[in-house]
């Protein structure tokens, strides 16, 4: 069936480090691929998507390309910043009724000064 | 700007009563739905409407119920509230292509004394 898996987390990393969080997708056909962010104590906000094979979503300095030979769509940002201490969800429509998707668990990023 | 607008932050509410969560949306969306989140757990679809009147059940229906009598607003209703549904609630809308996003409010952080 449809499913995403996310790299386990939490992840710590210090301020200007280099970012990857992995995410990989079982669907059929071509989904639309989505990564979200949750700030503490808020809702989920759309921070990126890519519709089709090859296509880079970028928003904020993250960037994630959809990778169709290995099913993946790994984010990635150069320099984290204190503020991008988040959950970070991969998520993939596409191949089901009515819009809806399916969500990855859910990566805890937290960044130290 | 999408807005999903939750009428609660936080609520605070008792064993057996009857508790209802609304949601409202300003950008003409078909499709609504409700999530709950749990540590853990991610996130896991309860129910979702892909037109008024329209419901659906999602992966985790038992214990709720949904109204949606008007386009922009989506209830969730707990019939008889227990505390094993104390949770953060999310409500999202999107168009009805299965590619699209969704967009997601704020969240209701629900407690069941």
């Amino acid at each position: 069936g449809n499913s995403v898996t996310q790299m386990e987390g939490p992840v710590t990393l210090s301020e200007e480090a280099f970012l990857t969080i992995n995410c990989t997708y079982t669907a059929t056909g071509y989904p639309s691929l989505f990564w979200y962010v949750q700030y503490p104590g808020e809702g989920l906000q759309l921070l990126l998507k890519a519709t089709k094979a090859d296509d880079k979503g970028s928003n904020k300095g993250f960037e994630a390309t959809y990778r169709k030979e290995t099913t993946s769509f790994h984010l990635e940002k150069g320099s984290v910043q204190v503020s991008d201490s988040a959950v970070y969800f991969c998520a993939f429509a596409g191949g089901t009724s009515y819009g809806k998707l399916t969500f990855g668990q859910g990566t805890i990023l937290t960044v130290h000064p | 700007d999408v807005k999903v607008t939750q009428s609660s932050r936080y609520l605070v509410k008792r064993t057996g009563e009857k508790v209802f969560l609304e949601c409202v949306q300003d950008m003409d969306h078909e499709n609504m739905f409700w999530y709950r989140q749990d540590p853990g757990l991610g996130l896991r679809l309860i129910y979702f409407s892909y037109d008024v009147k329209m419901k659906e059940k999602g992966d985790i229906p038992e214990g709720y119920s949904v109204s949606r009598e008007k386009k922009e607003r989506f209830s969730l209703i707990l019939e008889s509230a227990s505390t094993n549904q104390t949770s953060m609630y999310l409500c999202a809308s999107s168009y009805p292509s299965g590619n699209q996003p969704q967009h997601f409010g704020d969240g209701t952080r629900l407690s069941i004394l």
